[in-house]
């Protein structure tokens, strides 16, 4: 089936530090999604993008859908603890296609040190 | 309202029990999901609901049974279920058709333990 290639994996990191982390594949999407879950809670959605190079900014988060549609990189600057938690990509390729193609990467695990 | 809300938080159940889980959300969203999430991997879908009609089953196994009895809820029913069934369940819900691409809203999950 299709695959998102999330990297890194896991991040550890000082408080104030930026974060960069990145979601390719070898499909197209057409839309992109971060969610971030926290342990024992559902995804929550920060950022969603619909169009080909848009940047998209919330609080300290910023995220862009790629040039090509087929990756997409979240930023989050000046970490603070309470970013702690796993972030995931998540995409959809097909456009008023079928319902549940909503296709993850494998989530990106962040500590911040404070 | 704009939350997805799960019942129970958690579950403990014997392998021989019948448990339900409860879904229920009023942002007027046509579709439901059905998602299991294992410790550290992301969410795996089960089952999509679109316009409380079951449109896919993930081949899951028949002893996970949902049912969507109307357009605000989804249940999932458990019954005769493996200790390797422990995991998170999340419901989430989104617009329906091209819509769903505006992103789906989760619930908080339940945690489900088999003993």
């Amino acid at each position: 089936g299709q695959q998102l290639n999330q990297s890194p994996q896991s991040m550890f990191i000082q408080e104030g530090e930026d974060v960069s982390m990145n979601c390719t594949s070898s499909s197209i999407f057409n839309t992109w999604l971060w969610y971030k879950q926290d342990p024992g809670e559902g995804p929550v959605l920060l950022i969603a993008l619909y169009k080909a190079g848009e940047l998209t900014s919330n609080g300290r988060l910023t995220a862009q859908f790629g040039i090509t549609r087929k990756d997409s990189f979240l930023n989050i600057s000046a970490s603070i603890p309470s970013d702690v938690g796993i972030y995931f990509c998540a995409g959809q390729l097909e456009y008023g296609g079928s319902q549940g193609n909503l296709i993850f990467g494998k989530g990106t695990k962040l500590s911040v040190k404070p | 309202d704009t939350e997805v809300t799960q019942t129970p938080k958690h579950l403990v159940m014997g392998m021989t029990n019948k448990k339900s889980l409860k879904c229920e959300q009023h942002m007027g969203h046509r579709a439901m999901y059905w998602y299991k999430q294992k410790a550290k991997k992301p969410p795996e879908l089960m089952f999509v609901y679109s316009y409380e009609k079951l449109s896919i089953n993930e081949s899951v196994p028949s002893r996970f049974s949902p049912e969507c009895p109307n357009s605000s809820l989804l249940n999932l029913h458990l019954h005769a279920l493996q200790p390797e069934d422990s995991a998170l369940y999340l419901c989430a819900s989104s617009q329906a058709g091209a819509l769903a691409n505006y992103g789906y809203t989760f619930g908080s999950g339940t945690r489900l333990t088999v003993v």
